[in-house]
């Protein structure tokens, strides 16, 4: 079983929509999550880290962590064509903290 | 307050060349992070480096590669004899502490084709 897993997509909404972007970890150990956006051609941009369960919250962006399912989302409200990015799931694990392991992404595209 | 810079950011090189990618962290950050992003794959750890130290290269193909992170200038990824596939991109991060929790500020990647 692999450590984070994240469906691929790819994800299209119109603008305005509300999107939820979900992985699923596999070692219950997992403290730290977070959520890094990509435009192409370009590097990952860290977005929001959570600590434990729970919601955390940045303007349009909340990035949820449930536990007792391995399950974390994030979810974007008011979705603008600027959004248009892939998404990736990151945790610190693969046996110590400096080392991300990282979903593949999903691949979200917002219609004006 | 520049962020991480990553040099070339397209590299072309011939099958069997050379290949050098070059890493400045962000000021006042002494680990830095390479990392592999494979087409249709996430991006996956190679190495993680301090002042002059290797710390964790376990994720460095065994041959080939390697990498060094000197007193003096940026960090350096080198692949020789490269083959097709390698085409990738590389992208280095750094961070003020040797660890992941929070996450660590990636630079905008080479991107490596071997023809």
């Amino acid at each position: 079983q692999k450590e984070v897993e994240q469906d691929p997509g790819p994800l299209s909404v119109p603008e305005g929509a509300i999107v939820s972007l979900n992985c699923t970890y596999s070692n219950s150990a997992f403290q730290y999550f977070m959520w890094y956006r990509q435009y192409s051609r370009k590097g990952p941009e860290l977005l929001m880290y959570t600590y434990s369960s729970g919601n955390k919250e940045d303007g349009r962006f909340t990035a949820q962590v449930d536990k007792s399912s391995k399950y974390i989302s994030l979810f974007i409200r008011d979705s603008q064509p600027s959004d248009s990015a892939t998404y990736l799931c990151a945790i610190p694990g693969g046996g110590s903290n400096y080392k991300l392991t990282f979903g593949k992404g999903t691949l979200l595209t917002v219609n004006p | 307050n520049a962020g991480v810079m990553q040099n070339p950011r397209h590299l072309v090189r011939r099958r069997g060349q050379e290949a050098r990618l070059r890493c400045s962290p962000m000021k006042g950050h002494s680990h830095v992070y390479w990392y592999r992003q494979l087409p249709e794959e996430g991006l996956k750890f190679m190495v993680y480096l301090q002042k002059e130290n290797i710390i964790d290269e376990s994720g460095m193909p065994k041959e080939r590669f390697s990498a060094e992170f000197p007193k003096e200038g940026p960090s350096i990824l080198r692949i020789q004899q490269v083959v097709r596939g390698d085409s990738a991109a590389y992208f280095c991060a750094s961070s003020y502490q040797g660890q992941g929790d929070y996450g660590y500020t990636f630079g905008s990647g080479t991107r490596l084709t071997v023809v």
